[in-house]
């Protein structure tokens, strides 16, 4: 059974820096990785989507990488802001015929002004 | 474009009462699925639909709950009767073309209390 984990599970960094979040899995068999952002009180927002076939997408300040061999993903923020304050899911799609994502608990960040 | 439309937002019920949770997906996406999330377990698929045919419903917790999806345009996930230990924030998410190739676009989700 596909397991996803994320560290830090908390993270609080000043306003300006550049930082990275981290995500395994234990089944290395997957389609693809999404990086979600969730808001207080609301659902969650795709950021970014890695096919298993890619190494890395780029959106404005985020970049996400992809070994899909080692079971890592990260996700790269870059000059943060208080505005990225929020949580941060990692998700895989397995396949085969489980065709919900396995998301991991999230990493809570907090950016201070 | 409207995004996945759900409701109640929030719903509070005592035990033994039935629940009913609604989902509009996004006009065109032909998967539905229906997630829970808990502090505990974090986010969980429950079911998922594809051209409105129930095609993985293993993550249904018990026979107390029923999703239904009559048409493209609407699902329901059904509680009855309700449980303290189903309290839990509840999504529904939409998606083109079947399973999790293309991304998932999420309502924000029904808050539910069961006293």
């Amino acid at each position: 059974k596909q397991e996803v984990t994320q560290i830090p599970a908390a993270l609080s960094v000043p306003e300006g820096e550049n930082l990275v979040l981290n995500c395994s899995f234990t089944d290395s068999a997957i389609y693809n990785l999404q990086w979600f952002r969730q808001d207080p009180g609301k659902g969650l927002t795709s950021l970014l989507l890695i096919q298993s076939s890619q190494r890395e997408q780029t959106s404005g300040r985020l970049n996400a990488s992809l070994d899909k061999s080692s079971g890592r993903s990260t996700l790269y923020i870059a000059a943060s802001q208080p505005g990225d304050s929020a949580t941060y899911l990692c998700a895989v799609f397995s396949g085969g015929g489980a065709d919900g994502l396995t998301f991991g608990k999230g990493t809570h960040l907090i950016i201070q002004p | 474009d409207a995004g996945v439309i759900q409701s109640p937002r929030h719903e509070v019920t005592e035990m033994g009462q039935e629940v009913t949770l609604r989902c509009k997906p996004i006009s065109g996406h032909n998967s539905l699925f229906w997630y829970r999330q808990t502090m505990m377990r974090g986010l969980e698929l429950l079911i998922y639909f594809n051209n409105n045919v129930p095609i993985d419903d293993s993550g249904m917790p018990e026979d107390r709950f029923s999703a239904k999806m009559p048409n493209a345009s609407f699902s329901t996930l059904k509680i009855q009767p309700s449980e303290p230990r189903d309290s839990a924030v509840y999504f529904c998410a939409s998606s083109l073309g079947s399973g999790g190739i293309q991304p998932q676009h999420f309502g924000d989700g029904t808050r539910l209390s069961i006293l």
